[in-house]
């Protein structure tokens, strides 16, 4: 167990859809990374937010977004969901903001699939 | 990035020690070797970091080669529960997220 909580496990929903998947970092952890997984892309980095600030951005879709609330809770939000989407998406934490020496550890991941 | 090059797979007999390769050519001096696995469809799992020594701990050993172009990860007694995807990653300097690769995928078997 990493310490670090993502809900739902599983989500099923449909096409044109929002939903909104929730972090929850381990204790004292500022950073918190959103990674998405599917079959033919592997495992790619999406967003990091540090202390409530967006720290750094990669490969988020405009209709996806992020925020990371004062109890440094992150939710994911994804709207106008197409059957691309479907994939895994792994929050991770870290108690550094990035740099050579940083373990980032992972949730277990939420299963989206759009139908 | 620095990148990495992993074999895509590997099999290894359970009980003995499972050697892992990854090459690294272009890795500068201030950048760590990380490892993580992935079980099946479960969250990736940290296992070990170094620079240029060698390090251990309770779940594997990490030996870096001096020009640090390569290094192996080596689980001493691998389990059934061993089998997962291994994947070599090189810390950036400004980056800060984690660039993942293919990975090996090690199939230990009784």
């Amino acid at each position: 167990d990493s310490g670090v909580t993502q809900t739902p496990k599983h989500l099923i929903t449909a096409t044109g859809q929002r939903v909104t998947l929730r972090c929850s970092p381990r204790s004292g952890d500022l950073s918190v990374y959103w990674y998405q997984q599917s079959l033919d892309q592997g495992l790619q980095f999406l967003i990091q937010y540090y202390n409530g600030e967006e720290r750094a951005k990669g490969n988020i879709l405009e209709r996806f977004s992020a925020q990371q609330f004062p109890d440094l809770h992150s939710e994911l939000n994804l709207s106008s969901l197409e059957l691309g989407d479907s994939a895994l998406y792994f929050c991770a934490s870290s108690d550094r903001g990035g740099g050579y020496q940083e373990t980032q550890y992972f949730g277990p991941g939420t299963r989206l699939l759009v139908l | 990035d620095a990148k990495t090059t992993q074999p895509p797979s590997m099999d290894c007999a359970e009980g003995r020690a499972a050697n892992l390769p990854c090459n690294h050519s272009t890795i500068s001096g201030n950048e760590y070797v990380y490892w993580y696995r992935q079980i099946h469809s479960q969250g990736p799992q940290y296992i070990i970091h170094g620079l240029k020594n060698n390090e251990t701990n309770e779940m594997a050993s990490l030996i870096i080669t001096e020009d640090r172009k390569s290094s192996t990860l080596i689980l001493p007694h691998a389990t059934l529960r061993d089998t997962a995807v291994y994947y070599c990653i090189v810390r950036v300097a400004a980056g800060t997220a984690l660039i993942f690769g293919k990975g090996t995928t090690l199939s230990v078997s009784s």
